[in-house]
């Protein structure tokens, strides 16, 4: 079974601060995925990697940056959250063939104060 | 600009009968159309896709859906509700190999025993 984690469920962060968002995936996947979940809005691409130090804007990333320096393991930043940062955020994989074939992890939910 | 709606934002139903969801889509030429489950606390995972051909696409979990380009429709569909059915659904469509990925805003489905 393809396994998608993520660092924390439930995060709660200050203005201002950094924020890391870990995501692993075990099945050696080429693709990897932020998404951002709010509610009436659906799922909202923030960025997206095809290989190691590859990444590529999505819908929006605007207040996020990302790193990809091991093929399993994408991180998302928020350099200086604000509070409409404040969501549910969604890691995924997948084959490079398969794009739309993504595995998604459990996802954080994030509320910055 | 491309689009995916789902009029319903939430649909109750008594376990046992059957079920529709509907999605509708906005697309120059014919999308990549999916269907997304996400049961509470979860993920989304994959519960069909459509690229071409047969317009009825069968998928996991006993759910098929229909594809209608003359009504822009792809909704989805089950004979028979189990409660374990509850959950969000998101319906989502796109152009080749990940352009205009777009997921609607999800309908919640809650079953009544």
């Amino acid at each position: 079974d393809v396994k998608v984690t993520q660092s924390s469920r439930y995060l709660v962060k200050r203005t201002g601060e950094k924020v890391f968002l870990e995501c692993v995936q075990d099945m050696d996947h080429e693709n990897m995925f932020w998404y951002r979940q709010d509610p009436g809005l659906g799922l909202r691409l923030i960025y997206f990697s095809y290989d190691v130090k590859m990444k590529e804007k999505g819908d929006i990333p605007e207040g996020y940056s990302v790193s990809r320096e091991k093929k399993e393991r994408f991180s998302l930043i928020l350099e200086s959250a604000s509070t409409n940062q404040t969501s549910m955020y969604l890691c995924a994989s997948s084959f490079f063939r398969d794009y739309y074939e993504q595995y998604f992890g459990p996802g954080t939910r994030l509320t910055v104060t | 600009a491309q689009s995916v709606t789902q009029p319903d934002i939430h649909i109750t139903v008594s376990e046992g009968a059957s079920l529709e969801l509907r999605c509708n889509y906005s697309y120059g030429a014919t999308p990549y159309l999916f269907w997304y489950v996400q049961s509470p606390g979860q993920g989304l995972q994959l519960l069909l896709k459509y690229f071409s051909g047969d317009t009825l696409v069968q998928g996991i979990k006993g759910f098929e859906a229909e594809f209608k380009r003359s009504q822009s429709s792809f909704n989805l569909r089950k004979p028979s509700v189990h409660w374990s059915d509850a959950a969000e659904y998101f319906c989502a469509g796109g152009d080749n190999y990940g352009q205009n990925f777009v997921f609607g805003p999800g309908t919640r489905l809650s079953v009544l025993p």
